[in-house]
């Protein structure tokens, strides 16, 4: 099953503006980690946060994350068309030993040029 | 290309037949997940491997599903008896426990199934 839910379901806005996306999650986490892909494509790696961590930045994307809120954002900042893609968080329980993703629904986001 | 791999890319196959997929690791990544996804959802974990042995499996995983990593290296999961419902992108990843960046997998491009 889902852990959580992203919002928006799906964004479009036009290039050179910022996109944010955000995710709530359900369990206590060891890290959030959010995700790429690419119409029907495999997962790319963007960026990791752990739970004692707030905020994290890497290039243009910027990842916060609220513990007390269960929540995290992803700002991408000077969109560009090949942005255009699904993303999806993933968390990581905070219970030793369990080693599964647990991913969200995704926002579909969309770059207009 | 050194990333994961993943044979073949698609599948079309009669409901009933069975299907195997395979899934080539980095190279040195001792362990290998199963995820599957269906069209506009997330991936779900199936299983995962600490080098050949499975060490966690998920209920979606039926009986009539198999994943196997003989020589800790590559992975197949195979399908028996297929079903519609079958109809997904299943995905591979694989990291490096003990080293590397913790917690990342590395997905592989995925194989997409559709049961007629």
């Amino acid at each position: 099953s889902q852990q959580g839910e992203e919002d928006p379901q799906a964004l479009s806005i036009q290039e050179g503006e910022n996109a944010t996306m955000n995710c709530s999650y359900k369990t206590s986490i060891n890290n959030l980690q959010w995700y790429r892909q690419n119409s029907g494509r495999g997962l790319v790696h963007l960026i990791l946060i752990r739970s004692n961590e707030r905020e994290k930045h890497s290039g243009r994307l910027r990842v916060t994350l609220d513990t007390s809120k269960k929540s995290s954002s992803l700002l991408i900042t000077a969109s560009r068309a090949a942005d255009t893609a699904s993303y999806f968080c993933a968390t990581v329980p905070s219970n030793f030993g369990n080693e599964k993703l647990t991913f969200g629904t995704g926002t579909r986001l969309t770059i207009i040029p | 290309d050194t990333g994961v791999s993943q044979n073949p890319r698609h599948k079309i196959t009669k409901r009933g037949q069975n299907v195997t997929f395979r899934c080539d690791p980095i190279s040195e990544h001792n362990r290998l997940y199963w995820y599957r996804q269906t069209l506009g959802q997330g991936p779900e974990f199936l299983t995962y491997f600490q080098n050949e042995a499975q060490l966690e499996k998920s209920r979606l995983l039926s009986d009539r599903f198999s994943a196997e990593r003989p020589k800790g290296s590559f992975s197949t999961l195979e399908i028996q008896r297929t079903e519609q419902g079958d109809s997904a992108m299943y995905l591979c990843a694989s990291r490096p426990f003990g080293g590397g960046t913790p917690d990342t997998q590395y997905f592989g491009p995925g194989t997409r199934l559709t049961v007629l």
